[in-house]
């Protein structure tokens, strides 16, 4: 089943401890990406990867870290956690975009609270 | 990068009326994309539109994008409780590969 996974799918932190969100898809797909949900404010882009070793960032990068070391594998990394990186993150994965980005695929999410 | 923006946030609906949910961009766009995420779930890819004055239909569903390629819009004919849910846009600029969503649109049914 092709499909993007995501771990932990929810996690209780406390603040300037580093922690890992693992991605994973079994697509094949070159474009790989994060974002962050808070309410009223949608989906916020906070990395993308167009490809191995290749990463830029997107509209929220700050206090974020990510890698593209294999082409199905997009961690998150989090050095120092504070309470405003409280939010629901999503990773997502498409096609590699040649005039635009393709539509995502979406994980199911992973909910993090940093006290 | 563009900012895109969506009216209204929230749309509580009558079962079986009609409604509209519009999505603005600062900038021109390449394409639109539509999402829909059910409460508790994950966004889901609906469409794509990506010529000027483009319209697709999927059954009740009639997405518009405009002549200019900023703007959007998704109209829902005959709602029914299975809309429920929010729906996104989300747009990126020519050869920009950062893709921008707007904040949504809730959807509530009274049945």
């Amino acid at each position: 089943e092709a499909q993007v996974t995501q771990n932990p799918r929810y996690l209780i932190t406390v603040t300037g401890k580093k922690l890992t969100v693992t991605c994973s898809q079994n697509m094949n797909h070159e474009y790989m990406s994060w974002y962050r949900q808070d309410p009223g404010l949608g989906l916020r882009q906070i990395y993308y990867s167009m490809n191995v070793e290749v990463t830029d960032k997107g509209d929220v990068p700050e206090g974020y870290k990510v890698s593209r070391k294999e082409k199905r594998n997009f961690p998150l990394i989090l050095e120092s956690p504070s309470p405003n990186q409280t939010s629901l993150y999503f990773c997502a994965s498409s096609l590699v975009p040649v005039e635009w980005v393709y539509e995502q695929y979406f994980g199911p999410g992973t909910r993090l609270t940093v006290t | 990068g563009q900012q895109v923006m969506q009216i209204p946030q929230y749309q509580h609906v009558q079962e079986g009326e009609d409604f509209t949910t519009y999505c603005n961009s600062s900038t021109t766009l390449s394409n639109i994309q539509w999402y829909k995420q059910r409460p508790g779930g994950h966004p889901v890819f609906l469409i794509q539109l990506v010529k000027s004055g483009e319209v697709k239909k999927q059954k009740r569903l009639t997405f518009q994008f405009g002549e200019a390629k900023k703007n959007s819009s998704l109209h829902i004919t005959a709602t029914q409780t299975t809309d429920v849910g929010t729906y996104f846009c989300a747009g990126s600029g020519s050869n920009d590969y950062k893709l921008s969503f707007g904040a949504g649109t809730t959807v509530t049914v009274r049945a």
